[in-house]
């Protein structure tokens, strides 16, 4: 069974303050690694998709990093509208459509 | 501008009433989804639907149902058998791809909060 743990579930920064956010997944034959952003209320925005361990992508403040067994979210300088649940969700090989989520981790970042 | 709506925001169910939440969306996408999001828990999946006139259930099928008459449409209903409806309703499309570096990037409507009184 595919699984995806985040961590940690709840991160606090100060304004400028860069940090990381952990998604470790279990899958049985990784097609693709997703990430989101959802802000209270709403659905949830797509961000990135990485396939393969060594790939990196970049969006803003925002870099997500895939190993083997689990990626990062980077997030360099955060500024208060960076606050927001982000969710990762792991794709298995053999599915064409089934996406596996995590619970996520919801980023605050105080001014 | 492309995307998928839901409506409503919105939906009050009394015991026993069934409910439909509608989803449409201009994205000409063959794939969509409807997701059932809880306090502290991912996302998850009661059917999707990746041609029209075909539709499958996903984990948490029980208490629900699904029509899909047009490509742009994908309405799920909430029925008297589903007894813990409460909850964020989300739906989702996507272009199914097979192949390496093909990932299936779902992409999201705004949500519908169903609350039963």
């Amino acid at each position: 069974e595919d699984q995806v743990t985040q961590s940690p579930e709840a991160l606090r920064l100060q304004e400028g303050e860069s940090s990381s956010l952990n998604c470790s997944y279990t899958v049985s034959g990784l097609r693709g690694l997703f990430w989101y952003r959802q802000d209270p209320g709403k659905g949830p925005e797509f961000l990135f998709t990485l396939y393969s361990a060594g790939e990196e992508k970049e969006k803003e403040r925002l870099k997500a990093t895939l190993t083997k067994k689990e990626s990062f979210l980077h997030i360099t300088a955060p500024k208060p509208e960076d606050s927001a649940t982000y969710l990762c969700a792991v794709q298995a090989g053999g599915s064409n459509y089934k996406l596996t989520f995590g619970k996520g981790t919801l980023l605050t970042v105080n001014p | 501008d492309g995307g998928i709506t839901q409506s409503p925001k919105y939906l009050f169910r009394k015991e026993g009433q069934n409910v439909t939440l509608s989803c449409e969306q201009n994205l000409n996408h063959d794939a969509m989804y409807w997701y059932r999001q809880d306090p502290g828990q991912g996302l998850r999946l009661i059917y999707y639907s990746q041609i029209v006139n075909d539709f499958q259930k996903g984990d948490i099928a029980e208490g629900y149902s699904v029509s899909r008459e047009k490509k742009e449409s994908f309405p799920l209903t909430v029925t008297s058998a589903q007894k813990n409806p409460t909850a964020f309703y989300l739906c989702a499309s996507s272009i199914p791809r097979s192949g390496l570096k093909m990932g299936n990037e779902q992409f999201f409507g705004p949500g519908t909060r169903l609350t039963v009184l």
